[in-house]
């Protein structure tokens, strides 16, 4: 098994372009969580997905953000318009019984 | 709400000396999971850990021990011999038993800087 697989590993972009962060989970595991990482407030639960049915969206910070997940395999998390303060490390998780799985993570700078 | 402190933000010890990690949880449930985390420099997650509510046995890995106790909601975590390669950031973690996924909350982290 690979893993959690996160894209881009690093994005660069320019304040207020578009940004689409991707996340495959693991084969088999009904729940997908997205977490946001800075210096100041840590390690923030945004949103979670449980069977690809949105289950607390409460973390999401502003409706610049937005994650869909279409199916078991594929979510994605999208910041319109980006801006600077959005800069962080962005990791998506899997879980099945056994335990949390997390990808990579995605640095986001947003310049 | 769940919650989990670290109050220790940074730690410095010198290689062989024994450390210890303090978690401090609360929660309403009766049923969680605890866990650790190590994120080294790289900055991936490395899984731990994992304790169930109803298993207060305390675990020993390698140089790796955890101290569970309901009585005083702590979760903490020893490591013996320290050594450089252990320089990371930790993360204890909670995750309470929901009926819809179970969503998983982080302490802000204990940077342990060990020295040669």
């Amino acid at each position: 098994d690979a893993g959690v697989i996160q894209s881009p590993r690093h994005e660069v972009t320019e304040m207020g372009q578009e940004v689409t962060l991707r996340c495959k989970p693991i084969s088999g595991h009904n729940s997908l969580f997205w977490y946001r990482q800075t210096m100041m407030r840590g390690l923030e639960l945004l949103i979670y997905f449980n069977n690809n049915v949105p289950i607390d969206d409460s973390g999401m910070p502003e409706d610049r953000f937005s994650a869909k997940m279409p199916n078991a395999s594929f979510s994605t998390l999208k910041i319109q318009p980006s801006e600077p303060r959005d800069s962080a490390v962005y990791f998506c998780a899997s879980f099945a019984g056994a335990g949390y799985t997390f990808g990579s993570g995605t640095r986001l700078t947003v310049v | 709400a769940q919650k989990v402190t670290q109050a220790q933000t940074e730690i410095s010890v010198v290689e062989k000396e024994d450390v210890t990690l303090d978690c401090v949880y609360e929660t309403r449930d009766t049923t969680y999971y605890l866990f650790w985390y190590k994120q080294p420099p790289s900055g991936e997650l490395v899984f731990l850990i994992r304790r169930n509510s109803f298993d207060e046995q305390n675990e020993i890995s390698g140089r790796y021990s955890w101290n569970f106790q309901k009585s005083t909601s702590s979760f903490n975590f020893t490591i013996t011999a320290s050594q450089v390669v252990d320089s990371a950031v930790y993360f204890c973690a909670l995750s309470e038993a929901k009926e819809y996924g179970n969503k998983l909350v982080f302490g802000a982290g204990t940077i342990l800087r060990v020295k040669s």
